[in-house]
């Protein structure tokens, strides 16, 4: 089955500088690579997502970028703010999520003010 | 406001109990999902169905079943709870088409067994 790892598992940045969270997965079929924000209390929620026939999205402050040939994908995090800091998790499947998401363990974003 | 709700935040069983898990969608979607989150292994599928008494098996189906009775509703059971099922368990719902909109989670249930 799919196998996904997430690096760095925590990353602690200043207000206003730029992340990067990482991702590999390692089922070539995948064709779906979606990121979720998790806030304290509250269940996972979809920020920003890619399908396989594209190499970069870009939502305001935040983007995806995947690498199909290395298999890799990454979430970057441009002008960060305090409301950033939450736990995000990258997936991958091969059914567009229709049967299930392979996540990573997850990454804590923590911003210093 | 479209929502995935699980009927109790936090709970409290002991070991050989029979817990029943409860998630409810209104968004008429026809995938539901549990998932279980522990800290530093992510969310790990446990069960999903496309349909009212379908279910398929995730990467971690043992100690649980799921039965879904109706659309909007899609129940986690553990037959006889046991410490190591002490855990945070999420619901999600998805469209037919997930990619378009994603997976809606609930807040989660908390449980821990004694």
């Amino acid at each position: 089955g799919e196998n996904v790892e997430q690096h760095p598992s925590t990353l602690s940045v200043q207000e206003g500088d730029s992340a990067v969270i990482k991702c590999t997965y390692s089922d070539s079929a995948s064709n779906y690579f979606p990121w979720y924000k998790q806030e304290l209390g509250k269940g996972p929620q979809l920020i920003i997502d890619i399908r396989s026939n594209v190499g970069e999205k870009k939502d305001q402050r935040i983007a995806v970028t995947l690498n199909k040939t290395a298999k890799h994908f990454s979430l970057h995090i441009t002008e960060t703010q305090p409301e950033d800091s939450a736990v995000y998790f990258c997936a991958a499947s091969n059914r567009g999520g229709a049967d299930g998401l392979t996540f990573g363990k997850g990454t804590h974003l923590i911003i210093q003010p | 406001d479209v929502k995935v709700t699980q009927s109790s935040r936090y709970l409290v069983k002991r070991t050989g109990e029979k817990v029943f898990l409860e998630c409810v969608q209104d968004m008429d979607h026809e995938n539901m999902f549990w998932y279980r989150q522990d800290p530093g292994l992510g969310l790990r599928l446990i069960y999903f169905s496309y349909d009212v008494k379908m279910k398929e098996k995730g990467d971690i189906p043992e100690g649980y079943s799921v039965s879904r009775e109706k659309k909007e509703r899609f129940s986690l059971i553990l037959e006889s709870a046991s410490t190591n099922q002490t855990s945070m368990y999420l619901c999600a719902s998805s469209s037919l088409t997930a990619t378009i909109y994603g997976y809606t989670f609930g807040s989660g249930t908390r449980l821990t067994v004694v």
